[in-house]
């Protein structure tokens, strides 16, 4: 049964730091990996998608990447700003296409 | 192009009493998945709907049911409502190219209170 675990669960940055959120899961068969944003009371923003088959995916200050082999993908943000303060969530897709989540990690960023 | 949209957006019910729960999916978007949040368990899979067929289902009690129309929308159906099924109910629309699921759109939720 996929588990995947993200960690830490709670992080707080000063403005301008790059830093990396953690994700891993225990079944490395899956379909695509995908990475989230939850704004307090919100829905969800995907912010990246890495297929099975993708070391990695740039979207602006983002930057994820996958590693099957050891279970892992992380989730870089360079150069963070106040208003990048979410709970970024992070989700396996098994192959019965059924997205499997992580617990997410808090990101508070300090003016 | 409009987002996934989810009617209504809060919902107050008794116990015992039944919802239905609407998506509407991005245009041209084949595939409409259900997803449950709650601060305990997080985030867990209902079901995914692909051209009116259900293809997958999570582990929900048989309460929680689903359909989807031929122009894609879906419903989703809470019967005998407990205090344990608030919680906020999240719709993800996908391209599904070729019968699979791609990148995956969440709508804002609707949140359901029991009471």
């Amino acid at each position: 049964k996929q588990e995947v675990t993200q960690i830490p669960a709670a992080l707080s940055v000063p403005e301008g730091e790059n830093l990396v959120l953690n994700c891993s899961f225990t079944d490395s068969a899956i379909y695509n990996l995908q990475w989230f944003r939850q704004d307090p009371g919100k829905g969800l923003t995907s912010l990246l998608l890495i297929q099975s088959s993708q070391r990695e995916q740039t979207s602006g200050r983002l930057n994820a990447s996958l590693d099957k082999s050891s279970g892992r993908s992380t989730l870089y943000i360079a150069a963070s700003q106040p208003g990048d303060s979410a709970t970024y969530l992070c989700a396996a897709m098994d192959s019965n296409y059924q997205l499997i989540w992580g617990a997410g990690t808090k990101l508070i960023i300090k003016p | 192009k409009a987002g996934v949209t989810q009617t209504p957006r809060y919902l107050i019910k008794t116990r015992g009493q039944q919802v239905t729960l609407s998506c509407s999916p991005i245009s041209g978007h084949r595939s409409v998945s259900w997803y449950q949040q709650t601060p305990g368990q997080g985030l867990q899979f209902l079901f995914e709907y692909f051209s009116e067929t259900q293809r997958n289902k999570g582990n929900f009690p048989g309460r929680f049911s689903g359909r989807q129309f031929s122009n894609s929308r879906s419903e989703m159906n809470v019967s005998t409502l407990e205090l344990g099924d608030s919680a906020l109910y999240l719709c993800a629309s996908s391209l599904a190219v070729g019968g699979a699921p791609y990148e995956q759109y969440f709508g804002p939720g609707t949140r359901l209170t029991v009471t």
